[in-house]
Order: structure tokens, then sequence, then C-alpha cells
């Protein structure tokens, strides 16, 4: 079975300070894709980036960057100089092998405060 | 276009009433999904289309009904539904499940 873990449920920044949002994933597939998504309070989900498990090279893409390592089966997002537009909650997905099903973690409710 | 389209964005029907659920992507994306979204909880796969065939049902009841008549085109047909089937529902659709998925905004169902 797979499954995602966010263990923050929510976190309270101050502008401009760096923040980094945790996910943990388990799955028996040798071949997974690892995503994240942000969804505002309009309710979309959008997409921030995708990974496969052959590919361990970290991402950065402006101010955000992401750091997979398969060692500890974590894929954890980080946000620089966070910006009040970042509050969101923000959901990390797994999908699997062949699988059509993308499994979501409970998400991380991020605030940031002026 | 690199949208998916929800109609209607908000929606509130009664416990007898039956009403439909409107999906289209036109990105030639083969799958489309339907997933249900209660408040403060992340979403739920209902319905899985694979070239426009019912490949997954994750056991919902049937007072929700799925069709896709064609690549573009995702219906959920809701007939008898309860309050607490109150949701967001968002529609998704992707080329392969690996390539990822693009949502729609979604549709905010109230059920009186």
């Amino acid at each position: 079975a797979q499954k995602v873990t966010q263990a923050q449920t929510e976190i309270s920044v101050v502008e401009k300070e760096d923040v980094t949002l945790d996910c943990v994933y388990e799955t028996r597939d040798t071949t997974y894709y690892l995503f994240w998504y942000k969804q505002p309070p309009s309710g979309e989900l959008v997409f921030l980036i995708r990974r496969n498990s052959f590919d361990e090279q970290n991402e950065i893409s402006g101010r955000y960057s992401w750091n997979f390592q398969k060692s500890t089966s974590s894929f954890n997002f980080t946000i620089t100089a966070s910006q009040v537009v970042d509050s969101a909650v923000y959901f990390c997905a797994l999908s699997g092998g062949r699988s059509e099903k993308l499994v979501f973690g409970k998400g991380t409710k991020l605030t940031v405060n002026p | 276009d690199t949208e998916v389209t929800q109609t209607p964005k908000h929606l509130v029907m009664g416990m007898t009433n039956k009403k439909s659920l409107k999906c289209e992507q036109h990105m030639g994306h083969r799958a489309m999904y339907w997933y249900k979204q209660k408040a403060k909880k992340p979403p739920e796969l209902m319905f899985v289309y694979s070239y426009e065939k019912l490949s997954i049902n994750e056991s919902v009841p049937s007072r929700f009904s799925p069709e896709c008549p064609n690549s573009s085109l995702l219906n959920l047909h809701l007939h008898a539904l309860q309050p607490e089937d109150s949701a967001l529902y968002l529609c998704a659709s992707s080329q392969v499940s690996s390539f990822g998925y693009t949502f729609g905004s979604g549709t905010r169902l109230t059920v009186v």
C-alpha cells in the first residue's frame, strides 16, 4: 500500500522567513512519482513539481526548492523568503508504478503573516 | 488550452434533486478523474476513466454516477444525495499518471 505522511498540520511564519514542509512516503513500487500541489483558498490544486524515483537531483525554481532523498523516503519542500501569497494548503502526493491513483498526504496549511 | 474546466462552480441541491457536474479538457489527455474533498481533508479518489472506459471505482455509493461521453468530457450525475455528500468535487486529467495531473477549480456542492 502507498502512503504519504505530512506530519506538520499547520505552520505559521512571518514574511521573509524560510519554511520547510516535510513529506515522507511509503511504497513498494520501484518506479514511483512524487508531486507537490498548492491549494489556495479558491480551491484549485496547482501543480508545483513532479519527481520520479530515479531522479534524486534536488530542484530549485525561484524561491521554491525540493529535496528528494530515497534513503529516508522523504521529499521536502522549502520556500525561501516566504511571502503572504504563499499562504495555502500544500499537498505532497504519490503515484506508483502503473497505478492511476494519486495518493495525497493530509496537507500542511501554511500561513505567512505580514 | 492547458486547463480543466468544471461547471458549475457552486451548486446547492436538495436531497431529492438530480443534478450533474461537468468537466472538460482539451489537452488530449487520455485519463480523467473525479476526486471528492471534504473541508480540511485531502482529495479522495472516486472514479478514473481511461480511454473513456471506467477503470477505477473506489466503492463509491450508487447515488454518484459517472459518465464519459467522449475523451474530452466527464460528467458526474448526482441523485438522492445526503448532507454529508457536501464537499468540493474536483476533476482532473492526465496523459499518463507519471506526468502529473491537471486539476480543475472544482465544484462546491452543498446538499440541503
